[in-house]
């Protein structure tokens, strides 16, 4: 099967920056991606990884190592407004089309 | 250009009751994935519909069934309700199958199992 491993909590003032680490376990990987939810709201997409390296856009960074079986999203010049939950998701070629997410991870923004 | 839209957004019910919930997705998008998010918890998938065909199935018990309409609207039906069902049920809509796995999420139904 599937699983990712990512943190439960993290907590950081205005202007930090945040490194948020998903380590996933897959037979036939496809990519990654990073998915950020408000209390309340749905899931949006922020970005996605299928080859090695870091994508960049704007204050958000998406980084993989598909050798490490490993990624993280970088979430830089940290405002209010990021407080959320954050998920690492894949897709398994073994397992059919469906997204698998880890368990998030709370970002709370301090003044 | 309208999102994913999900009714109801809101529902009680109680145990061994029967429920439908319903998702149109954006215009253009041929594929709708059902999850179930419980609270605290990321996002589990239940099924995906392309082109009104299942594509894939999570592990969830055969109460749970879908189908997806000759527009790409799709419902997701459970039966037989328990206390464990209660949930937020999101459904998202992309273009296809491949691609970047961006999906585009509805703001979901938050179903309550009394």
């Amino acid at each position: 099967g599937q699983s990712l491993e990512q943190p439960s909590e993290v907590t950081a003032v205005e202007g930090a920056i945040v490194q948020i680490n998903c380590t996933y376990q897959t037979s036939g990987f496809y990519g990654l991606s990073w998915y950020q939810q408000h209390d309340g709201g749905a899931p949006t997409f922020l970005s996605y990884n299928a080859l090695d390296g870091l994508e960049e856009t704007g204050r958000f960074s998406s980084f993989l190592s598909r050798s490490d079986s490993y990624g993280y999203l970088l979430l830089q010049e940290l405002q209010m407004k990021d407080s959320a939950s954050y998920f690492c998701a894949v897709r398994d070629r073994a397992a059919g089309n469906k997204l698998t997410f880890g368990g998030g991870t709370r970002v709370l923004v301090k003044p | 250009d309208a999102g994913v839209t999900q009714s109801p957004t809101h529902l009680i019910k109680t145990r061994g009751q029967q429920v439908t919930l319903r998702c149109s997705p954006i215009s253009g998008h041929k594929s709708v994935s059902w999850y179930q998010q419980v609270l605290g918890q990321g996002p589990q998938f239940i099924f995906q519909y392309y082109e009104k065909e299942e594509r894939g199935r999570g592990n969830f018990p055969d109460r749970f069934s879908a189908r997806q309409f000759p527009n790409y609207s799709s419902e997701l039906n459970v039966n037989a309700l328990l206390l464990g069902d209660s949930a937020l049920y999101l459904c998202a809509s992309s273009q296809g199958l491949a691609g970047n796995n961006e999906q585009f999420f509805g703001p979901g139904t938050r179903l309550t199992v009394l």
